[in-house]
């Protein structure tokens, strides 16, 4: 099982801030890992794949980077309808397991 | 466009049983695997099953092993999740999601409470 630690939990933050997000892998996953953003009330939406891909549709200030252990999801200039929770996602091993979440609030 | 649409949750007491079933649209069902994934309120997500395209491989999660069947039919454009012997601890939304990694397109959820 890979442990996953995700980080902060809860970032307060103002419009246009640059936001950076962590997720550390117990082990090495490559670059298996996925961002997802879900907002109250909502299904989450697919962010980035294979750690820095970014989805179809998805504005460009969302990026990702890393590999291996350490990953990292920056949000360049936070927007308001960008205040959500972020999940990451490793799917290099079974099961493919989430973070506990990052909740992105209005400072 | 892609759809995916959940039905079938709801209450339910433990060690009961509910099918839940999910309708695509927009896209070539077939051609993809499928999952569940489930949210308990107030908490995270985790993923609870997938299945291949044609059906013949099919994954879980421990702790549902043995109590959830994950199924498909490309006929017609559905999948489902079959829960039974379940406990407070399965209550939750549980989404459906386009292919099995990673995860492109969700449903709505359809909520399952597990309760006396």
């Amino acid at each position: 099982v890979i442990w996953m630690t995700q980080s902060p939990s809860l970032l307060s933050a103002s419009t246009g801030d640059r936001v950076i997000i962590s997720c550390r892998m117990s082990q090495g996953i490559s670059s298996y890992l996925a961002w997802y953003q879900q907002k109250p009330g909502k299904a989450p939406e697919l962010l980035i794949y294979a750690a820095s891909t970014l989805q179809s549709g998805v504005p460009s200030r969302f990026s990702g980077s890393g590999s291996g252990t350490d990953f990292t999801l920056t949000i360049s200039c936070l927007q308001s309808e960008d205040f959500a929770t972020y999940y990451c996602q490793q799917y290099y091993s079974f099961p493919p397991a989430f973070g506990q979440g990052t909740k992105v609030e209005i400072k | 466009e892609v759809q995916l649409v959940e039905s079938g949750g709801g209450l339910v007491q433990p060690g009961g049983s509910l099918r839940l079933s999910c309708a695509a649209s927009g896209f070539t069902f077939s051609s993809y695997w499928m999952s569940w994934v489930r949210q308990a309120p107030g908490k995270g997500l985790e993923w609870v099953a997938n299945i291949k395209q044609d059906g013949s491989e099919k994954y879980y999660v421990d702790s549902v092993k043995g109590r959830f069947t994950i199924s498909r039919d490309n006929a017609k454009n559905s999948l489902y999740l079959q829960m039974n012997s379940l406990r407070a601890e399965d209550t939750a939304v549980y989404y459906c999601a386009r292919r099995d990694y990673p995860l492109d397109y969700w449903g709505q959820g359809t909520l399952v409470t597990v309760s006396s």
